[in-house]
């Protein structure tokens, strides 16, 4: 499977826009980019997903690099409710990213953000 | 419906005995997945049910796990013989279908200390 890139770790200010880098270099062309956000003591939870065109929906804009090797997952305005580790996960359209659908999560990056 | 739901919360057990944890999807998803997750790391795949129907099994599945979904709708995971190395939070999530574009929703975890 493909894997991806995250720095460890990035901070914030409140209501400032964040930019959560991702590389990919070994994506195919079948492969989603996924995102995924886990806040503390919680389950992780869908932000946003794309192919080859940039995305938004109301969490996130997903902005994707036009050789797809990386893709940058964009947060508006930050709040203190952003805070959380952000995963970046490559699907295979044929196989869905694991053996039978299941996310492979990496170590992903864990986003502060100061009041 | 108010998500996926796990119980319990949390377990503490002593090495030797056995464990059984309880996962209830959104209703009507027919897909199921395990997952655990170590400290610092992100939720590694453990096993996946589509309907009552286990369908896969990662190598991180020894013969003390056994994961059950009797009606389709919630499922259990169970570790006999508990080690200490089996201290982790575990993840469940559910889908409604899959492919590139499947969105998982987990729930918030049981967090397992073996002393």
């Amino acid at each position: 499977d493909a894997k991806t890139t995250q720095p460890n770790s990035m901070e914030s200010n409140e209501e400032e826009p964040v930019h959560l880098p991702c590389n990919h270099s070994t994506i195919s062309g079948t492969d989603y980019i996924h995102w995924y956000r886990q806040l503390p003591s919680q389950g992780p939870e869908y932000v946003i997903h794309g192919l080859t065109s940039n995305v938004n929906n109301r969490m996130a804009s997903l902005a994707i690099a036009e050789d797809r090797k990386s893709s940058t997952l964009i947060l508006h305005r930050a709040t203190l409710r952003d805070a959380a580790v952000y995963y970046c996960i490559l699907r295979d359209v044929w196989n869905y990213g694991g053996s039978q659908g299941n996310l492979i999560f990496g170590k992903g990056t864990k986003l502060s953000v100061k009041p | 419906d108010t998500g996926v739901s796990q119980n319990p919360r949390h377990k503490i057990t002593k090495r030797g005995q056995n464990v059984t944890f309880r996962c209830d999807p959104i209703s009507e998803h027919n897909r199921l997945y395990w997952y655990r997750q170590t400290l610092g790391q992100g939720p590694e795949f453990l096993t996946y049910f589509q309907n009552e129907a286990q369908l896969e099994k990662s190598r991180l599945l020894s013969d003390r796990f056994s994961a059950e979904r009797p009606k389709g709708s919630f499922s259990t995971l169970e570790i006999q013989r508990t080690e200490q190395g089996d201290s982790a939070m575990y993840l469940c999530a559910s889908s409604p279908r899959g492919g590139e574009n499947e969105t998982q929703y987990f729930g918030p975890g049981t967090r397992l200390l073996v002393l």
